[in-house]
């Protein structure tokens, strides 16, 4: 099983700062098989990026993903007031797919 | 549009069986493959499981073989999972999510609304 850890757990910054959201895993990721998911509460899990850096339909390019191997970035180049939320990182690289603990980013 | 549409909230009792649906519209039913994630309360993201709903075949993560079973009717183009002898830690958000490529390898790009399990004596 592959397991990823995200940090920090809680990310405190200002709308128009750069967010910077990292995920490490305990093998390597096979051919950048790692999304990025953006979850507001009472609402399902959204797909921001697949394949590491690849942004799904419709997400602004504020949300930017990098990293290979083992090490991940997810950066929002500036936030918007809607951007606060947690977002998780997930590996579809092997076929037990497993996501990491989060990171909630929240307004300071 | 796209969507996957999910059944309504469930209270079930230690030890019984719940089967929660998922029907997708808006694209076609046998072309990609439907997943089922849990939620617990203030935790994060559990996958179970996959069914192809072309064939039918399925793969399940192994903490859930042998209480979990996903199902598919493609006439009704709605994927089910039942999951049996439940316990408290089974109260969940339960969501079923689409594939965004072939195969049990991928991301998700549709998600359900999501389905309440409680398990409560």
């Amino acid at each position: 099983e592959i397991l990823l850890t995200q940090s920090p757990g809680t990310l405190s910054l200002s709308p128009g700062e750069r967010a910077t959201l990292s995920c490490r895993a305990s093998q390597s990721v096979s051919s950048k098989d790692l999304a990025w998911y953006q979850q507001k509460p009472g609402q399902a899990p959204r797909l921001l990026i697949y394949g590491a850096s690849s942004r799904a339909t419709g997400i602004p390019d504020r949300f930017s993903g990098s990293g290979s191997g083992t090490d991940f970035t997810l950066t929002i180049s500036r936030l918007e007031p809607e951007d606060f939320a947690v977002y998780y990182c997930q590996q579809y690289g092997s076929s037990l797919l497993t996501f990491g603990g989060g990171t909630n980013v929240e307004i300071k | 549009q796209v969507q996957v549409v999910q059944s309504g909230a469930e209270v079930k009792k230690p030890g019984a069986s719940v089967k929660v649906s998922c029907k997708a519209s808006g694209y076609t039913f046998t072309s990609y493959y439907i997943h089922w994630v849990r939620q617990a309360p203030g935790q994060g993201l559990e996958w179970m499981g996959v069914i192809n709903p072309s064939g039918g075949s399925t793969s399940y993560a192994q903490k859930f073989q042998g209480r979990v079973t996903m199902t598919r009717d493609t006439s009704t183009s709605t994927v089910y999972m039942e999951l049996s002898s439940l316990r408290s830690e089974d109260t969940a958000m339960y969501y079923c999510a689409r594939g965004a490529n072939w195969g049990v390898r991928s991301a998700f790009d549709i998600w359900g609304q999501g389905t309440m399990v409680t398990v409560s004596s």
